[in-house]
């Protein structure tokens, strides 16, 4: 079956560095990729997507490229904030069909001052 | 003009008894969605259901049924709560049921406790 395999934290950094949360699924066919945000308390809320091989989803300075050759959707910011402070989920959902997302076991993410 | 909305926030209730979540969505989106958070953090599907089909997730127990009385409703009826169907429940919407790409929104979740 579909899965999505995503690095575990807590994943702690100082404010302004890179940040990297790797993500790789094994999926039939073509699936459309996601990376959702949870802030403490609240629900998810999408980040970005990409629903096909080499796009490019971006959104708040954090960004994901679809790789079909590595299975991969790695997201990436440049600088991040003590604001970024969150609960960070890859899934991903096959074209057609009803079904819902899968999601990874989420990254969650500590920015220090 | 909350986009997807659940009650209660919290809910806390003895082994045994039977409890309902409901959900809401003002999008005017066709397919709906109930997932489960465990205490890890992990999520998982439950269930979604358009006018047209019900998936249920193989692993979700009978005790859970979705109740749809209309397109903007689906409620989650619990039976015979156990002490591991604590965690958080969250409903989501999407435009679409047979478009993968479609964005799911998902509702601030709920908080059920069995003791």
């Amino acid at each position: 079956g579909d899965s999505v395999t995503q690095m575990e934290g807590p994943v702690t950094l100082s404010e302004e560095a890179f940040l990297t949360i790797n993500c790789t699924y094994t999926a039939t066919g073509y699936p459309s990729l996601f990376w959702y945000v949870q802030y403490p308390g609240e629900g998810l809320q999408l980040l970005l997507k990409a629903t096909k091989a080499d796009d490019k989803g971006s959104n708040k300075g954090f960004e994901a490229t679809y790789r079909k050759e590595t299975t991969s959707f790695h997201l990436e910011k440049g600088s991040v904030q003590v604001s970024d402070s969150a609960v960070y989920f890859c899934a991903l959902r096959r074209r057609g069909g009803a079904d819902g997302l899968t999601f990874g076991k989420g990254t969650h993410l500590i920015i220090q001052p | 003009d909350t986009a997807v909305s659940q009650t209660p926030k919290y809910l806390v209730t003895q082994m045994g008894n039977d409890k309902s979540i409901k959900c809401e969505q003002n999008l005017g989106h066709d397919t709906m969605y109930w997932y489960k958070q465990d205490s890890k953090k992990f999520l998982k599907i439950m269930f979604s259901y358009n006018n047209k089909e019900l998936i249920i997730n193989e692993t979700v127990p009978n005790r859970f049924s979705p109740k749809s009385p209309d397109k903007a409703h689906l409620n989650l009826h619990i039976n015979s709560l156990e002490l591991g169907d604590s965690a958080v429940y969250f409903c989501a919407s999407s435009p679409r049921g047979g478009t993968g790409s479609d964005t799911q929104y998902f509702g601030p979740g709920t908080r059920l406790t069995v003791l």
